[in-house]
């Protein structure tokens, strides 16, 4: 059972321009939500986060946007740059819950 | 301030056998928690350690088990290794039992064959 899904397994993305990341839930119990940034070889480093209180959060290029009623978030980065290639993890946790459930993440292509 | 440590970097084991992995929790961090991402899937939750005691389990067999040290490193054991098993095993580390403020090591990747 995916509790959360990216069904995009890849995007490229022409430098300057705005990438959108999605991802879907279906577990009402989550609360907070994480976008995580993972280079080969590297551990998943965290991006930006959500609270379910909240439908926007802006962190410099990175902006999530989350829309409860449809159980999606995004993930806006603007302008992209070739640094931004890397696979894009959303997780979620909530309930009370000490642990994070992923998406199988979203391997994003800057183009120069 | 150091980050999190995981060792070793890659092994290679052979199916039945058993393993121990390791994680040097970020200095300050008290909760240690391990995930496993198997090929083209993301990381998904073994369990959680907070002051040396097992603080949620992820759906895994009782063949994984942990440890956390009182310097609040751990170790994460596989017995019975599996073809399945085959993954990238990686550690977090936390100043407290809440998601908020995971720092991940590199991981370890494990092969079993």
């Amino acid at each position: 059972d995916q509790q959360v899904k990216q069904n995009s397994p890849s995007l490229s993305v022409q430098e300057g321009r705005i990438s959108i990341l999605n991802c879907d839930y279906t577990n009402s119990m989550f609360d907070y939500f994480l976008w995580y940034k993972k280079y080969p070889a590297e551990g998943p480093t965290f991006l930006i986060s959500i609270s379910s209180i909240k439908d926007k959060n802006e962190d410099g290029r990175f902006t999530v946007f989350l829309n409860k009623s449809a159980k999606h978030l995004s993930l806006h980065i603007v302008p992209s740059q070739p640094g931004d290639s890397a696979v894009y993890f959303c997780a979620a946790s909530g309930g009370g819950n000490e642990k994070l459930t992923f998406g199988t993440g979203t391997r994003l292509t800057i183009i120069p | 301030e150091t980050g999190v440590t995981q060792s070793p970097t890659h092994l290679i084991k052979t199916r039945g056998q058993q393993v121990t992995l390791r994680c040097s929790s970020q200095s300050g961090h008290n909760t240690v928690s391990w995930y496993q991402q198997a090929l083209g899937q993301g990381p998904q939750f073994i369990f959680q350690y907070y002051r040396e005691e097992e603080n949620g389990r992820g759906n895994f067999p009782p063949r994984f088990s942990g440890l956390q040290f009182p310097n609040y490193s751990s170790e994460l054991n596989v017995n019975a290794l599996e073809l399945d098993d085959s993954a990238l095993y990686l550690c977090a580390s936390s100043l407290s039992q809440q998601v908020y403020g995971y720092t991940f090591g590199s991981g370890t990747r494990l092969t079993v064959v």
